[in-house]
Parts: C-alpha cells; sequence; structure tokens
C-alpha cells in the first residue's frame, strides 16, 4: 500500500515567481491537508480539501490556493513567491472512520526561494 | 488558545533511558492528541495518539500520559534506542467540527550510544 506521495522533491525558485506542488494521497483516503514547516519549527497548517472544496483554512494570505482532483489528489499554488516562503511543504491525508481522523504526512517539498 | 506548548527543546539520552517530552495546551475543546517522530529530510511520522478519556496509552515502547485537569500530556520511549535519535512533534486536534492539527515546535532527541 503506498502512502502519500508528493512532487517534486526539492524545488528552488525566484522572488515573485509561481509554484505547484503536488500531493497524492494514501490509498482510499479523501481528504488532504497541506502544512508549511519552517527550519527547526512545527507543521503550520495551510488548509484542507474535501470532496474537491477548501473545507477550512489557516492563517495564510490568498498567495496560497490549491485544489483537489476527483481522485482526491491535490496541488498547492504559491504566487508571488516570497523569500520567507522558503521552506518544507507537506501533505497529509486522512480518512474519518468511526470518530477516528488520523493524519498521515507525506515526505514533502522543499522549497528554496532565491 | 490555539497553542501547544512543548518542552524540551532538546534532549540527550543515553541508551537505554527514558526520555520524557511534554506537552501543554489551553483550549479544553481539543480532543484528540498525536504524536508524530520526524527524521531529517522526511515528513513526520505518526507514532501514537490519545483521547482525553483515557489516561495513558502504550505502543510497543512509546506511552502517552495525558492529565485532563492540567491540560498536559507527554511522551515517554522506554528503552530508548540510538535509532530513535529524531525530532518528536506533539500535536493537538478536534475530532469534529475543525480539522487541523495544532503542532508543538518539537523536541529533538539524541540518543548515545
Amino acid at each position: 500500500d503506498a502512502g502519500v506521495t508528493q512532487s517534486p522533491t526539492h524545488l528552488i525558485k525566484t522572488r515573485g515567481q509561481q509554484v505547484t506542488l503536488r500531493c497524492s494521497p494514501k490509498s482510499g483516503h479523501d481528504t488532504v491537508s497541506w502544512y508549511q514547516q519552517a527550519l527547526g519549527q512545527g507543521p503550520q497548517f495551510i488548509f484542507q480539501y474535501y470532496e474537491e472544496e477548501e473545507r477550512q483554512r489557516g492563517n495564510f494570505p490568498d498567495r496560497f490556493s490549491g485544489h483537489q482532483f476527483p481522485n482526491y489528489s491535490s496541488e498547492l499554488n504559491v504566487n508571488a513567491l516570497l523569500l520567507g516562503d522558503s521552506a518544507l511543504y507537506l501533505c497529509a491525508s486522512s480518512l474519518e472512520v468511526a470518530g477516528a481522523y488520523e493524519q498521515y504526512f507525506g515526505p514533502g517539498t522543499r522549497l528554496t526561494v532565491t | 488558545q490555539q497553542q501547544v506548548k512543548q518542552s524540551p527543546q532538546s534532549l540527550i539520552v543515553q541508551k537505554g533511558g527514558i526520555p520524557i517530552i511534554n506537552c501543554a495546551y489551553e483550549n479544553t475543546a481539543f480532543d484528540y492528541f498525536p504524536w508524530y517522530q520526524q527524521f531529517p529530510g522526511k515528513g513526520p511520522a505518526l507514532l501514537i495518539a490519545i483521547r482525553p478519556d483515557v489516561s495513558e496509552k502504550k505502543e510497543g515502547r512509546f506511552t502517552i500520559s495525558f492529565n485532563k485537569s492540567a491540560k498536559q500530556f507527554s511522551l515517554h520511549i522506554m528503552d530508548s534506542q540510538p535509532g530513535d535519535s529524531a525530532t518528536y512533534f506533539c500535536a493537538a486536534s478536534y475530532m469534529s467540527g475543525t480539522y487541523k492539527y495544532i503542532f508543538g515546535t518539537g523536541t529533538r532527541l539524541k540518543v548515545l550510544a
């Protein structure tokens, strides 16, 4: 059973550019969440997608947007990149079963903005 | 109220020791508390989780102790091994309503051989 996969592994962009990160959830999972993890910090919630809609959003600007496809895979888009956007971007998938809601993380995409 | 405070920031123990990592929260509406292990360059991996209706949960060498009245919970790693050297994160969430996890700042654990 494949776990959560993310692509690309690493990415280097210039300030002002746009970037798209991709995530495939664990088999059978229908919910995808995105987190930003700055170096030495805990992950910070960006947003969550369920049934192809944004269900909840964290404290991130509108430059961060996303999408979920019918096969439950997801994309994270960041426009007008800033140096401060450099971080590890994590995707987590989950499936609510009998009140349990465990999130399983992918390996992340390391984004460097120069 | 949305914060989860984690301590210590770093921890060094000898092989076989029992490192203890502590977390505290303010929001009494939280009802799900997972712990994650993260190795350098990897995503966090779910270790163990607890609901507030139990005071302790064990899975292998990992134990969560939960004190609802103090709004604190902790991770104990029994018979620690050098392979346990990693960063550990606690988190808190609601099982319904909102779905995001609030993470602590992490504890970097080093187990000496």
